[in-house]
């Protein structure tokens, strides 16, 4: 079975601190996802990408740059930190074929800025 | 626009009553998923079901498309149910990305 890895699991940054996480899948699909979770709401999407290379804005990109490096890897960056900042930002990935696109998600990165 | 609307927003049961949840979407869609995500947890996919009715062990999963809603089913609860469930919509732009609904927060007491 595939697995869809997020590091670091924590992160703990300083008021306007470039911070960068990254989300590693081998299970070879074609599209990967960057959602922020604020604490009782719903998935918000930031960024996403259909292939190596390619990136797409999602409904909250201001604020995030990502680099899809490789089809196996997406990386997405806050670009500046905002003081007392608390989200978890969670990473997927899926086929993304007509009528098929089941997702798998990572376990998250909690973010805290101080 | 494309709206999703999970219903109820919270729900406390007894251990062994039975719940249904809902999620009701505003126009047509390729794709639906419902997920589970344990308190500080990441999600965890329960059905991937964008139309039929599929089941697995205690809960079941019905999307019918022309009502534009889909429900999840959870009978004879246990305390381990407690969480958050999420349903999950691609709709019809080409796009492949979902558009998550606020989710029902579920407690079942013992």
């Amino acid at each position: 079975g595939g697995i869809i890895t997020q590091t670091p699991k924590f992160l703990i940054g300083q008021e306007g601190q470039k911070l960068t996480l990254k989300c590693q899948q081998n299970f070879n699909h074609d599209t990967m996802y960057w959602y922020r979770q604020d604490s009782g709401k719903g998935l918000r999407l930031i960024y996403y990408s259909i292939t190596e290379n390619d990136l797409q804005k999602g409904d909250l990109s201001e604020g995030y740059d990502a680099s899809r490096e490789k089809k196996s890897s997406f990386s997405l960056t806050v670009t500046s930190a905002q003081k007392n900042e608390m989200a978890v930002f969670l990473c997927a990935s899926s086929i993304a074929r007509a009528g098929n696109s089941d997702y798998t998600f990572g376990s998250g990165t909690r973010l805290l800025v101080i | 626009g494309q709206q999703v609307q999970q219903s109820p927003a919270s729900l406390v049961l007894q251990e062994g009553e039975n719940a249904e949840l809902q999620c009701n979407f505003s126009t047509s869609l390729n794709s639906m998923q419902w997920f589970y995500q344990r308190p500080g947890g990441s999600l965890v996919s329960l059905f991937y079901n964008p139309s039929g009715t599929k089941h697995s062990g205690r809960l079941t999963s019905t999307t019918v498309i022309k009502e534009r809603r889909s429900s999840l089913h959870i009978s004879s609860s246990q305390t381990t149910d407690s969480g958050t469930y999420l349903c999950a919509l691609e709709f019809n732009t080409g796009n492949y990305k979902y558009v998550f609904g606020a989710g029902t927060r579920l407690k079942v007491i013992a």
